[in-house]
């Protein structure tokens, strides 16, 4: 069974820029949550999807938002960019959700210059 | 608000040694519980789950953990530490099913020395 997997890998944009991240999950999974890691905040959730709606979101601010489609790949956007959104955007599949085995991607390396 | 601590940001350990590393969750309301592994260049992994069921949970690769509510704790242990055990451990909580965040600690890099 194939793993998640998000595209791109790598990114480098500039600040006030926008940025869509792709996220596809464990084929049969229904819960995408995505999470941002940097050096200096650790690993933070971002908000989780089910089934296309949005059940659970952290204390992110509304540049980031995300969708989750019916095949359940999901995009997550970050419009106007910031220097501090430099991270490693992770995205993790599960079953039925955040209180099952989150199956993590490789993240995509994102750099605001 | 859930919110978990992990103590030690590194921990270094001899091949062959135990591995001690230190979670304590900040809750009123028994939790969901987890250890994550993260190995370098790669995505996390999940090590083992706490779910109320016992209170000694087995995981991948000779891991446990044990929950005792008394000490709001969920200390992660490996009875001889392996060279491939270097990585980053990150201990979550979620309050409750599929109703709040998953909360992750800061991360504690353990090292391993031949």
């Amino acid at each position: 069974k194939a793993g998640v997997t998000q595209t791109p890998r790598y990114l480098i944009k500039t600040r006030g820029q926008q940025v869509t991240l792709s996220c596809s999950p464990i084929s049969g999974h229904r819960s995408v949550s995505w999470y941002q890691q940097t050096p200096g905040q650790g690993l933070q959730f971002l908000f989780e999807y089910f089934s296309e709606t949005q059940r659970n979101k952290g204390n992110f601010p509304g540049r980031f938002s995300g969708r989750q489609f019916s095949n359940s790949r999901s995009e997550m956007n970050v419009s106007t960019l910031e220097l501090g959104d430099s991270a490693l955007y992770l995205c993790a599949s599960s079953l039925t959700g955040l209180d099952n085995e989150q199956f993590f991607g490789p993240g995509t390396r994102l750099t605001v210059l | 608000a859930q919110s978990v601590t992990q103590l030690g940001s590194h921990v270094s350990v001899s091949e062959g040694a135990l591995v001690l590393l230190r979670c304590n969750y900040s809750s009123s309301v028994p939790p969901y519980l987890f250890w994550y592994v993260q190995y370098p260049n790669q995505g996390l992994q999940l090590l083992l789950k706490y779910t109320s069921a016992a209170t000694l949970v087995k995981g991948i690769n000779g891991f446990e953990a044990e929950f005792k509510k008394s000490e709001t704790s969920f200390h992660l242990t490996k009875p001889s530490a392996h060279m491939s055990d270097a990585a980053e451990y990150f201990c979550a909580v979620i309050g409750s099913s599929n109703t709040g965040k998953l909360i992750f600690g800061q991360g504690t890099t353990l090292q391993v020395k031949p």
